[in-house]
């Protein structure tokens, strides 16, 4: 089964860095760009940026760059979202999702709280 | 940047009814537009491809329509299993830009 497994639920105060991980399983890694997309509670959907990890080429939208890094280590299958500084205005749901054309795969989120 | 913009922001509809939602690109896209069905405290899921082509195991009261600029998600008779938020998608190049979503409630 074509999966992407997303790291657990964080509590962080403010300040704090993180790095949220997303593995994929049941295809092959690196030939799937992987995007990121940021969920504010009560809010739409905004796409961070996305990862193509056969060679690790990076994309960010313009609000996201230098807030946040996006990686990849094809050798476990596995893309990083890391947010530094955090703030609590970064309490979101982050999913990441595989770019088959559209986003056919989702991880199930994950839930990053920045409270003091 | 290519600017997605969605209408109408909500709406409510009964069970039966045929529910449109528009979607509008600032740039041509060609079809390269996806439309996502997000229930509430779920995840997104892929309900179409290239503005019409239903993903495996999609119901066929989905459809959608258009290119270029113009694009419309239609529900052909409202289920209750239907309430979601729904949001268009660009994704022909980065930034992938997702509308602001369109809140569906049963009336």
């Amino acid at each position: 089964e074509v999966q992407l497994v997303q790291s657990g639920a964080e509590v962080k105060k403010p300040g704090e860095s993180l790095k949220i991980s997303c593995k994929g399983t049941g295809y092959s890694f690196t030939t799937y760009w992987i995007a990121w997309v940021r969920q504010m509670p009560g809010k739409g959907l905004e796409w961070m940026g996305v990862i193509y990890p056969g060679d690790s080429d990076t994309r960010y939208t313009p609000s996201f760059e230098g807030q946040v890094t996006i990686s990849a280590d094809k050798s476990i299958s596995t893309a990083y979202l890391q947010l530094s500084s955090l703030k609590a205005s970064d309490t979101a749901m982050y999913y990441c999702a595989r770019r088959a054309g559209a986003f056919d795969i989702w991880g199930q989120g994950t839930m990053v709280t920045v409270s003091s | 940047d290519i600017q997605m913009t969605q209408s109408p922001s909500s709406l409510s509809a009964s069970v039966g009814d045929r529910v449109t939602i528009t979607c509008r690109a600032s740039q041509g896209i060609s079809s390269y537009l996806a439309w996502y069905q997000q229930k509430p405290g779920k995840v997104p899921k892929l309900l179409i491809s290239a503005a019409s082509t239903l993903p495996s195991g999609v119901p066929s009261r989905f459809s959608g329509s258009g290119s270029g600029t113009d694009f419309t998600l239609t529900i052909s008779s409202l289920q209750p299993e239907d309430v979601a938020t729904y949001y268009c998608q660009k994704y022909n190049s980065a930034p992938h830009t997702f509308g602001q979503g369109t809140k569906l409630e049963i009336k």
